[in-house]
């Protein structure tokens, strides 16, 4: 199994540039995540997702849209790249909630987003 | 929302030295996950803790929830050089929903030969 994969793992963007970030994950995991890590700092939720079709809302999704048209698939895409959106992505997934606790969250390798 | 806070945020020790992070919650939680991230790599699961008092071991590494399931620490005996990278906490959602965990900001620790 690959595990989680993200592409791409580096990209320089325009101020006002669109852009459509990739995760998938061969695990068959119902919930996928989206986290941005600015330098030094904590993982915040942007979007999730509990199965295909089903996305919601998380911490930060001002700036940023999301899909889950498959179980496999979790694009997030920036239509208006903004400097304050430079940082890591995060793309993530796990089973669903089991005896009303979360399972381990896989994480893909992060997306190194730079906007000037 | 819930809020999750970790300190130390930075901790500097000699090889050898032991390290300690800790955990803090605003609310109750149902359970409480620890990663590990290197330095310019992605978080790993770690570990898993669940019940109230709970203490598991990991080698040299010593988990602990608290009795009011609000708190949780990560001790490490006698660092290693490939101990160095950032331990995040992260809370369990106990009114449910599946918006996942929420994550501390992490404490990373540098290790000096």
């Amino acid at each position: 199994n690959a595990g989680v994969t993200q592409t791409p793992k580096f990209r320089i963007l325009k101020i006002g540039q669109s852009m459509t970030l990739q995760c998938a994950q061969d695990m068959n995991h119902n919930y996928m995540y989206w986290y941005r890590q600015d330098p030094g700092m904590g993982l915040k939720l942007i979007y999730y997702s509990v199965g295909a079709g089903i996305t919601d809302k998380g911490e930060v999704p001002n700036g940023y849209n999301v899909s889950r048209s498959t179980t496999e698939d979790f694009p997030l895409r920036l239509e208006l790249a903004a400097p304050s959106q430079t940082s890591v992505y995060f793309c993530a997934s796990s089973y669903p909630r089991a005896g009303g606790l979360e399972n381990e969250q896989f994480f893909g390798p992060g997306t190194r987003l730079t906007v000037l | 929302g819930q809020q999750v806070m970790q300190i130390p945020q930075y901790q500097h020790v000699q090889e050898g030295e032991d390290f300690t992070t800790y955990c803090n919650s605003s609310t109750t939680l149902s359970n409480i996950q620890w990663y590990k991230q290197r330095p310019g790599g992605h978080p790993v699961f770690l570990i898993q803790l669940v019940k109230s008092g709970e203490v598991k071991k990991q080698k040299r590494l010593t988990f602990q929830f608290g009795e009011a399931k609000k708190n949780s620490s990560l001790h490490i005996t006698a660092t290693q050089t490939t101990d160095v990278g950032t331990y995040f906490c992260a809370g369990g959602n106990s009114g449910g929903g599946a918006d996942g965990l929420t994550f501390g900001k992490g404490t990373h620790l540098i290790i000096q030969p």
